[in-house]
């Protein structure tokens, strides 16, 4: 456990309706990621954030915005949400053992069904 | 652009038959490879980082090894608690040092038969 909730953990919605999704840990890490996990495909990253207010897109960021208020929270926001966008969501933080090897974990996943 | 590729997508063992998954990939310049654990419903657990070739890490009946194309999760004499989907993933050297992102490959199922 390293210390990552995920919320809700289970959503359903309707298409065209706002879902936010949050992420929180308890040990300030600097480095936070959003995944999403289809089957058929691996894990793919859809945004990152590299401190408070400092983010960047990954791969697959298209319909998806974050934020990143406190060191603890980061939260993935679809603006309006579509079929496409039904998925199982993961955040992982980065953790560094030295100063050159690092581990990244993961919460327990967030699934957003979207009808 | 990196790619990761695992095989086989789906494999069975009975209890104690031990084998090896493999994860082949492409990128221009590793700075990782990444094994990862994961149970139907959960998030992924963390199993190794491997950094260059040739170094080897174990835990209990696991053991990864890296080459300079590919990385290989042998199973020891394997128990049903290890049926689970093992990912393995990348991170390249121009992912750039401000993310660290990591290019993920799609998973061996692993089951195993008492």
């Amino acid at each position: 456990d390293a210390g990552i909730t995920q919320s809700p953990r289970h959503k359903v919605t309707e298409t065209g309706t706002p879902v936010t999704l949050r992420c929180h840990q308890t040990e300030n890490h600097r480095y936070m990621y959003w995944y999403r996990q289809d089957p058929g495909h691996g894990l793919r990253l859809i945004h990152y954030s590299y401190g408070v207010k400092d983010t960047d897109k990954g791969e697959v960021s298209d319909g998806y915005s974050v934020s990143r208020s406190k060191t603890e929270d980061f939260l993935l926001t679809l603006e309006s949400a579509t079929s496409s966008q039904t998925s199982v969501y993961f955040c992982a933080i980065r953790v560094h053992k030295t100063a050159n090897s690092y581990e990244q974990y993961f919460g327990p996943g967030t699934r957003l069904t979207v009808t | 652009e990196d790619q990761v590729t695992q095989s086989p997508e789906a494999l069975r063992l009975q209890e104690g038959e031990s084998s090896s998954l493999n994860c082949s990939y492409t990128v221009s310049g590793l700075r990782g490879l990444f094994w990862y654990r994961q149970d139907p419903g959960k998030g992924p657990e963390f199993l190794f980082t491997l950094y260059s070739a040739g170094e080897e890490k174990e835990k209990e009946r696991l053991k990864a090894t890296l080459t300079k194309k590919e990385s290989f999760l042998h199973i020891t004499a394997p128990k049903p608690e290890d049926s689970a989907t093992y990912l393995c993933a990348v991170q390249a050297s121009e992912s750039g040092a401000g993310s660290y992102q990591l290019t993920f490959g799609k998973g061996t199922k692993l089951s195993v038969i008492p």
